[in-house]
């Protein structure tokens, strides 16, 4: 069965760096998109962009744009999301969620989210 | 980037009850709206694609419609497994967004 599995929660400190990881199974990992959406707590979701699995190739929402970096490591069938320069606005439930390459397919499988706190 | 404003915010209703969600895009993204289900604690669970494509799993008294910047999601008879807050989200555009979320809370 499909599984998104991610890694534990993690307690940084601001300026610091997140590296998020989400290990995939039960379906070919390089046929689909991992994106990842992250929810600070009480609040809604916000899209932080994506990666092919197969390429490589990245897209990241503009508000993200040099703070953040996807990569995978398809030996693993595992994707990571780094976040860097940390701030206390943050601090959230960092989710993966794959999307298949081909069709209008939105994202069908999620992880268990992972909680990043931010605090001094 | 495409803003989606979903109404109402929270919606009161009973087991039963016919519910509709209303999502308005800033601008056309023809068919390509998600809606999505939360529960607390919970990650999100995809209800629909491509507006009114209904996902595999997922009962049928959920139904999506709409195209251009008007969409709505449908129940057609509220169960006590529904209560949840829900999400649009687009993905016409690389820069996906998401609605604020709709609650539905018992009445």
């Amino acid at each position: 069965q499909v599984q998104l599995v991610q890694s534990g929660p993690d307690l940084k400190r601001p300026g610091a760096s997140v590296k998020v990881s989400c290990e995939a199974s039960g379906f070919t990992f390089t046929e689909y998109y991992m994106h990842w959406v992250r929810q600070a707590p009480g609040q809604g979701l916000e899209w932080m962009g994506w990666i092919n699995l197969n390429t490589g190739d990245t897209n990241y929402a503009q508000r993200f744009q040099g703070r953040v970096t996807m990569t995978r490591d398809t030996s693993l069938s595992t994707a990571y999301m780094d976040l860097r320069r940390l701030r206390s606005d943050d601090t959230a439930i960092y989710y993966c969620a794959r999307k298949y390459v081909e069709g209008g397919y939105s994202l069908d499988y999620w992880g268990q989210g992972n909680l990043v706190t931010v605090s001094s | 980037d495409i803003q989606l404003t979903q109404s109402p915010s929270t919606l009161s209703a009973s087991v039963g009850d016919r519910v509709i969600i209303t999502c308005r895009a800033s601008q056309s993204i023809n068919i390509w709206l998600a809606w999505f289900q939360q529960k607390p604690g919970k990650a999100p669970k995809l209800l629909m694609y491509k507006a009114s494509s209904l996902e595999s799993g997922v009962p049928s008294r959920f139904s999506g419609s709409g195209s251009g910047t008007e969409f709505t999601l449908t129940i057609s008879s509220l169960q006590p497994d529904d209560f949840a807050t829900y999400y649009c989200q687009q993905y016409s555009s690389y820069e996906w967004t998401f609605g604020q979320g709709t609650k539905v809370e018992i009445k």
